[in-house]
């Protein structure tokens, strides 16, 4: 069964503290994305990958870090530098041929305690 | 720089009345325009492609490059229409989406 998955879906941090989020795919696409959404925002771009070990920030990288030492992972890390983490992150995927859309992973939802 | 927009947050219907979902974008470079549906619970998911004159579950969108804009269309909407939708606009690998509009088709 192909597709996206997020782990987490639940993630709860302290202030201060860094965190992964884990981002596995098994599309066979180049390129992985991650975005946050916020309500009345929209989704927001915070880091992608076009190919492994190669990416590039967004529009919202700061407090954020990301690793593609593998195709089919892109785990980004929150942290302590990030002053508003508590969001929802989206993970996506595509292929090369942006026509096709992105599919898109269920999220993680990290809340700061 | 590409931007996105969708100027109406909530959008509220009743059922069997048609909808248009607003979508205006900028963008110097020739325009690849998606619409995506997050029903609740439920994963964001492509809705329909600009490229591909599609009609899913009876939407429909035309670009209009004059105006800048790709609404999106419904003659008649369905309560399981009911969802947030997002405007996106791809340049070079990346998707900029806008802000959102929250459907409601009420009994």
């Amino acid at each position: 069964d192909g597709g996206i998955t997020q782990s987490p879906k639940y993630l709860f941090r302290k202030e201060g503290q860094n965190v992964t989020l884990s981002c596995e795919q098994n599309l066979n696409h180049d390129a992985m994305y991650w975005y946050r959404q916020d309500p009345g925002q929209g989704l927001r771009l915070i880091y992608y990958s076009q190919i492994v070990n190669d990416f590039q920030k967004g529009d919202i990288a700061e407090g954020y870090s990301v690793s593609r030492e593998k195709k089919e992972s892109f785990p980004l890390t929150v942290t302590s530098a990030q002053k508003n983490p508590t969001a929802f992150y989206l993970c996506a995927s595509s292929m090369r041929v942006r026509r096709y859309g992105y599919t898109f992973g269920s999220g993680t939802r990290l809340t700061v305690v | 720089a590409q931007r996105v927009t969708q100027p109406e947050k909530l959008l509220s219907v009743f059922k069997g009345a048609p909808v248009e979902l607003k979508c205006n974008y900028s963008y110097s470079g020739s325009p690849e325009l998606f619409w995506y549906v997050q029903y609740s619970r439920q994963r964001l998911q492509l809705l329909l492609r600009h490229i591909s004159r599609e009609s899913i579950k009876g939407f429909t969108a035309d670009l209009n490059k004059g105006e800048t804009s790709f609404h999106l269309k419904k003659p008649f909407a369905q309560e399981e229409d009911s969802a947030m939708y997002y405007c996106a606009l791809a340049s070079g690998s990346r998707l900029t989406f806008g802000e959102g509009t929250q459907l409601t088709v009420n009994p």
